[in-house]
C-alpha cells in the first residue's frame, strides 16, 4: 500500500461531459503529481503541485485543470471529454519536489472510459 | 523537451534466464528512478540512482547509472515469473518534474 488514495477507481462517462478525479497524498507528502497513462503514450506528466501551489506543468490540455487544497488533497478536473481522453489517470505524491530526488508514491489510478 | 527511451519494448523469456533492459536519453538528469508496474496498479519504486557510475543491487536486480547521468540499465539475474511487469525508468529533471520512459514489458514464463 503506497498510502496514496485515488477515487473513483473506475469512471464511465459520455463525450462532452465533465468529471473530477480525487487524490489524497501519502501522509506528510507535500507534492502531488498527475499523470495520464494510455497504451500508446506511456506515462505522460500533466501537472505538479507543491504545498498548494502549481510547481510544474506538462502536456496538460486546456480542458483539464487541477488544484491542491489546504489539506493537500488534489483534484483533477476534465471537461468537454473526448474519446481520446480515455486512459488511466494516476496521482503520485512525494515528500519534496523533483529537486530533492524524492521517490514518487503512486495511487492505483482512476480508469476513465469516455463513450 | 527531455525524452527517455527504453529498450527493448517487449521481452519474453524463460524462468532462470538473465536479462538487461536499457534507459537512454540525450539529456542529463539529477537522478534516475526505476519503477515496476503490475496490471491494475500504480508503479512502485524499485531504486533511485543519483551519482554517475553508481551501481545498486536489490537481490537479483542490478541497476547502473551511466557516468554522464544520461542513461541507465537494469539487469535481472535468474528471472522468475514474479518479475513479470512493466519496468519504467524516470529521470528527475533538476527540480522540475519526473520524465518517464515508455517502459519495457517483461514476461517471464515458468
Amino acid at each position: 500500500d503506497s498510502g496514496v488514495t485515488q477515487t473513483p477507481k473506475h469512471l464511465i462517462t459520455a463525450t462532452g461531459q465533465r468529471v473530477t478525479l480525487r487524490c489524497s497524498p501519502r501522509s506528510g507528502d507535500l507534492s502531488v503529481y498527475w499523470y495520464q497513462q494510455s497504451l500508446d503514450q506511456g506515462l505522460q506528466f500533466l501537472i505538479q503541485y507543491y504545498n498548494g501551489e502549481e510547481r510544474a506543468k506538462g502536456n496538460i490540455l486546456e480542458r483539464f485543470s487541477a488544484q491542491q487544497f489546504p489539506d493537500l488533497h488534489s483534484e483533477l478536473n476534465l471537461s468537454s471529454l473526448e474519446l481520446g481522453d480515455s486512459a488511466l489517470y494516476f496521482c503520485a505524491s512525494s515528500a519534496g519536489g523533483a529537486s530533492y530526488n524524492s521517490p514518487l508514491h503512486f495511487g492505483n489510478g482512476t480508469r476513465l472510459t469516455v463513450t | 523537451t527531455q525524452l527517455l527511451e527504453q529498450s527493448p519494448q517487449f521481452l519474453s523469456i524463460q524462468e532462470g534466464e538473465n536479462l538487461t533492459v536499457y534507459c537512454n536519453s540525450s539529456s542529463v538528469f539529477s537522478s534516475l528512478q526505476w519503477y515496476r508496474q503490475e496490471p491494475g496498479e500504480g508503479p512502485v519504486l524499485l531504486v533511485t540512482v543519483v551519482t554517475g557510475g553508481e551501481v545498486k543491487k536489490l537481490k537479483r536486480l542490478t541497476f547502473q547509472f551511466g557516468d554522464a547521468r544520461k542513461d541507465s540499465s537494469l539487469h535481472i539475474t535468474a528471472a522468475q515469473p514474479g518479475d513479470t511487469g512493466l519496468y519504467l525508468c524516470a529521470g528527475a529533471n533538476y527540480g522540475q518534474n519526473f520524465v518517464f520512459g515508455p517502459g519495457t514489458r517483461l514476461s517471464v514464463l515458468p
